[in-house]
């Protein structure tokens, strides 16, 4: 099975800071990837999905980028409300695999 | 309003057997690929499983193949998850999530166009505990 590792698994940083997140899938996945946002006591929220396109709704500060094995998410203006756990998931085949998660914390 | 609602969660001993189950409401769940998702307490979120529209087509994460099945009934707008032989290592928030419009071909409704997961349930509790 392909897994998913995600870099890193926390970070803490200022409101306004550029942020990003990495995943990476231990063979190509094309562009079949999908960030989630999770925030503390809540359900998952889809972000990104075919790697780069925004779901409806999220904020544009919020990008995704990568394909192959290589992926990432980046928050260009961080926001107190973005302070959540967030999640790959690769789903170019079974088993839909997310990554271990990265929390982000506000400094 | 667009939702999921679980519900069959709660405490069983080891060994033991659970129906989840999940209603979408605001939808045509008949339209969708659904998942289950769980998430063992302070940890990530997990694949289970999935299934295709007209239930003919089901996925399975490896640690529940062979203990766990998953269902659908879309006259009911619900979707199942069969657990069988609970072991604790299956304590978790079980999360029903839609993903993937799915069509059929002449021969099979195995296809689908896959967006994420973009509904989720509150999930239910299942804790395995003697």
């Amino acid at each position: 099975d392909i897994q998913m590792t995600q870099s890193p698994s926390s970070l803490s940083a200022s409101v306004g800071d550029r942020i990003t997140i990495t995943c990476r899938a231990s063979q190509g996945i094309r562009n079949f990837l999908a960030w989630y946002q999770q925030k503390p006591g809540k359900v998952p929220n889809l972000l990104i999905y075919h790697a780069s396109t925004l779901q409806s709704g999220v904020p544009s500060r919020f990008s995704g980028s990568g394909s192959g094995t290589d992926f990432s998410l980046t928050i260009s203006s961080l926001q107190p409300e973005d302070v959540a756990t967030y999640f790959c998931q690769k789903y170019d085949s079974e088993p839909l695999s997310f990554g271990g998660g990265t929390k982000v914390e506000i400094k | 309003e667009v939702q999921l609602v679980e519900s069959g969660g709660g405490v069983i001993q080891p060994g033991g057997s659970l129906r989840l189950s999940c209603t979408a409401s605001g939808f045509t769940l008949s339209g969708y690929w659904m998942h289950w998702v769980r998430q063992a307490p302070g940890k990530g979120l997990v694949w289970v499983s999935r299934i295709n529209i007209d239930g003919t087509t089901a996925h399975y994460a490896d640690f529940v193949k062979g203990r766990f099945s998953i269902s659908r009934d879309n006259a009911k707008n619900a979707v199942y998850l069969q657990m069988n032989s609970l072991g604790v290592e299956d304590t978790a928030v079980y999360y029903c999530a839609r993903g993937g419009i799915g069509y059929c071909t002449p021969t099979s409704c195995a296809d689908y166009y896959y967006f994420g997961m973009d509904v989720w349930g509150q999930g239910t509790t299942v804790t395995v505990s003697s």
